[in-house]
C-alpha cells in the first residue's frame, strides 16, 4: 500500500544547479500538489494539478516548474536552485469526495 | 477570502493532562476543516475532519474537535496526553467543500508532552 512516494529524501545542491523532485501516487487521485515547509511558516502551496495536463500556481510558485502527463506522477523542477529554496518539500494527493490529503514523507533540500 | 490562525505556536503539557490546541478560521463560504499531525521527520497524517455534518468530530488516537460557527473556531482537544502525542499539529481550512478548492494551512502548533 504505497500511497504517495517522493524521491529523493535528501538532496544537496549548489546555487544554480537544477533538479527534479519526483512524486508518484497509486490512489488514482486527480488532485496533486506540492508544498514547501519552513520553520514557523506552516505549509505553503507551490503548484497544484486537478488532473493530467492541468497545472496551476499556488502561493509561492517562483523558481519552480511542474507538469502532469499522467494521473500518477507530478514532478517538481527547480530550474536554477537558490539558497532561498532550502526547505522540506511535500507532495500530496487529495481524495475528491472527502478532501483528505495524503502526504509523502518529504524531501529535504539544501542549496549551498 | 479564507484564512486560518493557530493561536499558540507551542503548547507544553504533562502526560495524563488534557490537551487544547486552538484554531480560528475565516471563510466566505461554509468551510471544511481539518487537523493534521506531523511527527518528526515524517509527512502529515489526517487526525480528523469537519465537513458540515456533526459539529463534534472524533478522530484518531482519542482526539476530537468541535466546530463552533459563532466563534469561528475549531479547537482540538484530548482528555489525557500521551508521550506519543508529541508532534506538530496543523489546522487546515478549505472554503469550497472538502473536494474542491485549495487548502490553507495554519502555521502549526508544536505539542510537547512532559513525563
Amino acid at each position: 500500500n504505497a500511497g504517495v512516494t517522493q524521491t529523493p529524501k535528501f538532496q544537496v545542491l549548489k546555487t544554480g544547479q537544477s533538479m527534479t523532485l519526483q512524486c508518484a501516487q497509486d490512489m488514482n487521485h486527480e488532485y496533486m500538489s506540492w508544498y514547501r515547509q519552513d520553520p514557523g511558516m506552516g505549509l505553503r502551496l507551490i503548484h497544484y494539478s486537478v488532473g493530467a495536463g492541468i497545472t496551476d500556481q499556488g502561493e509561492v510558485p517562483n523558481g519552480y516548474n511542474v507538469s502532469r502527463s499522467t494521473t500518477e506522477d507530478f514532478p517538481l523542477r527547480l530550474l536554477s536552485a537558490a539558497p532561498s529554496q532550502t526547505s522540506v518539500y511535500f507532495c500530496a494527493s487529495r481524495e475528491t469526495g472527502t478532501g483528505e490529503l495524503f502526504f509523502g514523507e518529504g524531501s529535504r533540500l539544501t542549496v549551498l | 477570502a479564507q484564512s486560518v490562525t493557530q493561536l499558540d505556536s507551542h503548547v507544553s503539557v504533562s502526560e495524563g493532562t488534557p490537551v487544547l490546541l486552538r484554531c480560528n478560521y475565516s471563510s466566505s463560504y461554509s468551510p471544511s476543516l481539518f487537523w493534521y499531525v506531523q511527527h518528526p521527520n515524517k509527512g502529515l497524517q489526517l487526525l480528523l475532519k469537519y465537513t458540515s455534518a456533526a459539529t463534534l468530530v472524533k478522530g484518531i488516537n482519542g482526539f476530537e474537535a468541535e466546530f463552533k460557527k459563532s466563534e469561528t473556531s475549531f479547537h482540538l482537544t484530548k482528555p489525557s496526553a500521551h508521550m506519543s502525542d508529541a508532534a506538530e499539529y496543523f489546522c487546515v481550512v478549505s472554503a469550497l467543500g472538502g473536494g474542491q478548492g485549495n487548502l490553507i494551512f495554519g502555521k502549526g502548533t508544536k505539542l510537547s508532552v512532559k513525563p
